[in-house]
């Protein structure tokens, strides 16, 4: 069965340090990347996305991820965070051909951003 | 701009007693529609989506039921609740492959 693993429940870093947070995914086709964040009181919400292509991808709020075929990972990286950066990160892996019913979650990892 | 509704936030219920969240979308016409649950210290797991009116899949048996009278108006029911039913439920909609908007979501205690 496929599966999404973010190992990192919960990591607490002081602000300007640089964060990556880990997703790695088994299955061995063709499959779109997903991060989604949810910050403190508010909606779940995409933060990036990779179909194809260069498999450096860049997001909103200086986030990136990076697709790495062969490692079977996505890992979310920012080079400093901030404060307003703490929230619940949530990587997701659906397969080709797609369709968000084939939208497989991980179980997320809490960002705590220390001032 | 597209926003969606999910209500009640919070609920606590009995063992056995029913249950109906409702989910509704504005903005956009004939969304892709999806029922989450989180349970403590898992993923999200996808309980069901909807292409259209009346269009119901399920993902995975369960005790609840899903229905979509309306075209932006997504229903979680269930007729008789199980302790295990117990979770953080999301509404959701897109109109492809991902997922751009989730509800605020309900926390249903079943005790």
């Amino acid at each position: 069965a496929q599966s999404v693993s973010q190992h990192n429940h919960h990591v607490i870093l002081s602000e300007a340090a640089s964060l990556e947070l880990g997703c790695n995914y088994s299955y061995g086709g063709t499959v779109n990347l997903f991060w989604y964040v949810q910050y403190p009181g508010q909606h779940l919400q995409l933060l990036l996305k990779y179909f194809s292509g260069d498999p450096l991808v860049k997001g909103i709020k200086g986030f990136e991820a990076e697709f790495i075929k062969s490692k079977f990972s996505f890992n979310l990286r920012k080079p400093s965070v901030q404060w307003s950066d703490t929230a619940e990160y949530f990587c997701a892996v659906n397969k080709e051909p797609g369709g968000a019913n084939n939208l497989f979650f991980g179980t997320g990892t809490r960002l705590t951003v220390i001032p | 701009s597209q926003t969606i509704h999910q209500w009640p936030a919070t609920l606590v219920q009995p063992v056995g007693s029913p249950l109906s969240l409702e989910c509704t979308v504005e903005g956009t016409s004939n969304p892709n529609l999806y029922w989450y649950r989180q349970a403590a210290g898992r993923g999200l797991q996808l309980l069901f989506y909807s292409v259209g009116i009346g269009q119901i899949s399920s993902e995975v048996p369960q005790n609840l039921s899903a229905s979509r009278p309306q075209d932006r108006q997504f229903i979680l029911s269930s007729k008789k609740l199980l302790l295990s039913d117990s979770g953080f439920y999301l509404c959701a909609w897109g109109l492809s492959v991902d997922i751009q908007y989730f509800g605020a979501g309900t926390r249903l205690s079943v005790l």
